[in-house]
């Protein structure tokens, strides 16, 4: 299993570019989900999905679309980057929705817009 | 809504002590969980120990305990002797499926251990 994968793991944009993070994972998980890290912010929920075709928006969703047309792809666009996205980017995986499952990480991308 | 509070920002301890990060969570809910998880210097986000609402028993793995006080909200991480590659960043986050399975997370605690 290569658990939760990213791509790309670094990336620099001009602001205005357009461009989508790549999660896979093939844990056959239904739940999915992004975050953003800032310094001294934590980990911020952008958007989540509890399986194939149903998203839903976290804290931080301004800025980002996503889909789930499959269960193994959780793809993040920004549609036209600001310098405000700049951040590292992770996304993760648990078995189901219940209370109990543990979330599995990406290893993350490093996002830069200028 | 939701809330997890971590209030230290960064800790020093000597290596072979014993450390508690702290970890308050604030929820109406009676079903949720709580998670702790590692970020090395690396980056990756380490899994570390979870604890349930309804769990009768503190969270043991290894050298990792969570000391969880119900009635107070707190969720606190004990590392037992501490080891110089316990340095990095923790992280405390719940999960309460009664606000859209969201997963939220505090703002971390940098440990530093000293040789």
């Amino acid at each position: 299993n290569a658990g939760v994968t990213q791509t790309p793991k670094f990336q620099v944009l001009k602001t205005g570019q357009s461009m989508t993070l790549q999660c896979a994972q093939d844990m056959n998980h239904e739940y999915m989900s992004w975050y953003r890290q800032d310094p001294g912010m934590g980990l911020r929920l952008i958007h989540y999905s509890v399986g194939a075709g149903i998203t839903d928006q976290g804290e931080v969703p301004n800025g980002y679309n996503v889909s789930r047309s499959t269960t193994e792809d959780f793809p993040l666009r920004l549609l036209s980057a600001a310098p405000s996205q700049t951040s590292v980017y992770f996304c993760a995986s648990s078995p189901t929705r219940v209370s109990t499952d543990t979330q599995y990480f990406g290893p993350g991308t490093r996002l830069t817009v200028l | 809504a939701q809330k997890i509070t971590q209030t230290q920002p960064g800790m020093f301890v000597q290596e072979k002590e014993a450390v508690t990060l702290d970890c308050t969570y604030d929820t109406s809910d009676p079903s949720y969980g709580l998670f702790w998880y590692k970020q090395p210097s690396s980056g990756e986000m380490i899994f570390l120990i979870y604890q349930g609402s309804y769990d009768q028993q503190n969270a043991t793995e290894g050298r990792y305990s969570l000391n969880f006080q119900k009635a107070r909200k707190s969720a606190n991480l004990v590392i037992s002797a501490s080891q110089l590659g316990d340095s990095a960043m923790y992280f405390c986050a719940m999960r309460d499926l009664n606000r859209d399975d969201k997963i939220i997370f505090g703002k971390g605690t940098r440990l530093h251990i000293l040789p």
